[in-house]
């Protein structure tokens, strides 16, 4: 079986950096995902790590610990539009990933 | 546009009634996968298709739910005797895949079912 955690919402400032953790314990790693869902759209690929480290896309970027079982996502120049759901999702033996809950963010002015 | 389609984006439909929906995946995507979602919560596995093969399927999934890939291109996702609780967001996502790769999802809009 597989157990993912993440918090249910975060609020956060127009232009700061904000941090999104998720925690996991799963048979078969083999990948995670993070992924951003808009209000009544479908989510969209953010990012995949497989290995230890910091992976950076412009102003996103995401961090996996495989060891801990850990991974974050951090959100910088934070702006209106990244008011969304962000999903963590991890890969595992037959690569269907297995979604967490989702993290509502709240960017406010 | 996300390159997946999705038919129809609603249905409203009554307890007990069948319903189908369809998914036309992204061309050269191999593996289609569909989804369940409810407000507040991930999208939640229902089952898997590589090309027409159907691999894996949730252990959530009752006997009412049946899905098929005929020839490896669109998908279609029937529930029958629908009830209270199928009322969800229907997923479909598409990737491509081989041995030992994991390639991220591409999400189609999907279908809101309402049970009247």
């Amino acid at each position: 079986g597989q157990n993912i955690d993440q918090p249910t919402e975060m609020t956060a400032t127009e232009g700061a950096i904000v941090q999104i953790n998720c925690t996991y314990q799963t048979s078969g790693f083999n990948g995670l995902f993070w992924y951003q869902q808009h209000a009544g759209e479908a989510p969209t690929f953010l990012s995949y790590n497989v290995l230890d480290g910091l992976e950076e896309k412009g102003r996103f970027s995401s961090f996996l610990s495989r060891s801990k079982g850990y991974s974050y996502l951090l959100l910088k120049e934070l702006q209106m539009k990244d008011s969304a759901s962000y999903l963590c999702a991890v890969g595992r033996g037959s690569y269907i990933p297995t979604f967490g809950r989702g993290t509502s963010l709240i960017v406010h002015p | 546009d996300t390159g997946i389609s999705q038919d129809p984006r609603h249905k409203i439909t009554k307890r007990g009634q069948n319903v189908t929906f369809r998914c036309d995946p992204i061309s050269e995507h191999n593996r289609l996968y569909w989804y369940r979602q409810t407000l507040g919560q991930g999208p939640e596995f229902l089952t898997y298709f590589q090309n027409e093969a159907q691999l894996e399927k949730s252990r959530l999934l009752s006997d009412r739910f049946s899905a098929e890939r005929p020839k490896g291109s669109f998908s279609t996702l029937e529930i029958q005797r629908t009830e209270q609780g199928d009322s969800a967001m229907y997923l479909c996502a598409s990737s491509l895949g081989g041995t030992g790769s994991n390639q991220p999802q591409h999400f189609g809009d999907g279908t809101r079912l309402s049970i009247l």
